[in-house]
């Protein structure tokens, strides 16, 4: 299983655009990458997943250069209810079997 | 509406006394799985299951137990609670396996005295 590494926690200012960094060295072939947020006390909300280059969708765009070492989620023009846990998943299902292991998260603080 | 519950929402109970936490999903996904969330720790999983009769240990199964007899229901069982398992409980499913989106229950906050 794809060990992931990401910044514990992040601050930012409302309207600013947000990018959280995921480095994944051992990501192998047939990985994805995945991001999930979570707001306290509620179960985590898939967000966006991709396999390379870029991915976007309404809420945020996912980078991902071409070694696939490591993974960009950027939030746009980020607001006070962005501010949640942000994890990084990667590579389910090689290795690890079926299991999913979410690590610890990278906690984001949006301010006025 | 396409949900995942979980019941009870709250429980406080006493060291040795068996419980179980439910959850169904109405989404016929495949794959369901438990997990806890501590401070700190992040979110474990506990259990997991590929599909009906079909389970397998996650990352921290010590002290629990779990039955997929249908595919809606997936029920955590703690046989003889202990105040190490005070925490945070999330059921959760997907489609078909763990690399598809995940959808969450709202959780059960648990408390063993």
């Amino acid at each position: 299983l794809a060990k992931t590494t990401q910044p514990i926690s992040m601050d930012s200012y409302e309207g600013q655009e947000v990018n959280i960094t995921c480095s994944h060295n051992n990501i192998a072939t047939n990985d994805y990458i995945t991001w999930y947020q979570q707001f306290p006390s509620q179960g985590p909300r898939f967000i966006i997943q991709g396999y390379k280059t870029k991915v976007t969708n309404e809420v945020a765009s996912l980078f991902i250069p071409a070694d696939r070492k490591s993974s960009t989620l950027s939030l746009p023009r980020v607001s006070l209810s962005d501010t949640a846990v942000y994890y990084c998943l990667v590579g389910v299902l090689t290795g690890g079997g079926n299991k999913l292991t979410f690590g610890t998260g990278t906690q984001l603080k949006v301010e006025l | 509406e396409a949900q995942v519950t979980q019941n009870p929402r709250y429980l406080i109970t006493v060291t040795g006394k068996k419980l179980t936490v439910t959850c169904s999903q109405n989404m016929n996904h495949e794959y369901m799985s438990w997990y806890r969330q501590d401070p700190g720790l992040g979110l474990r999983q506990i259990y997991y299951s590929m599909n009906v009769e079909v389970t397998d240990k996650g990352d921290v199964p010590e002290g629990y137990k779990v039955s997929r007899k249908e595919k809606r229901n997936f029920p955590l069982i703690l046989e003889s609670p202990s105040p190490n398992q005070t925490s945070l409980y999330f059921c959760a499913s997907s489609l078909l396996d763990p690399n598809n989106e995940q959808f969450f229950g709202p959780g059960t906050r648990l408390t063993v005295l």
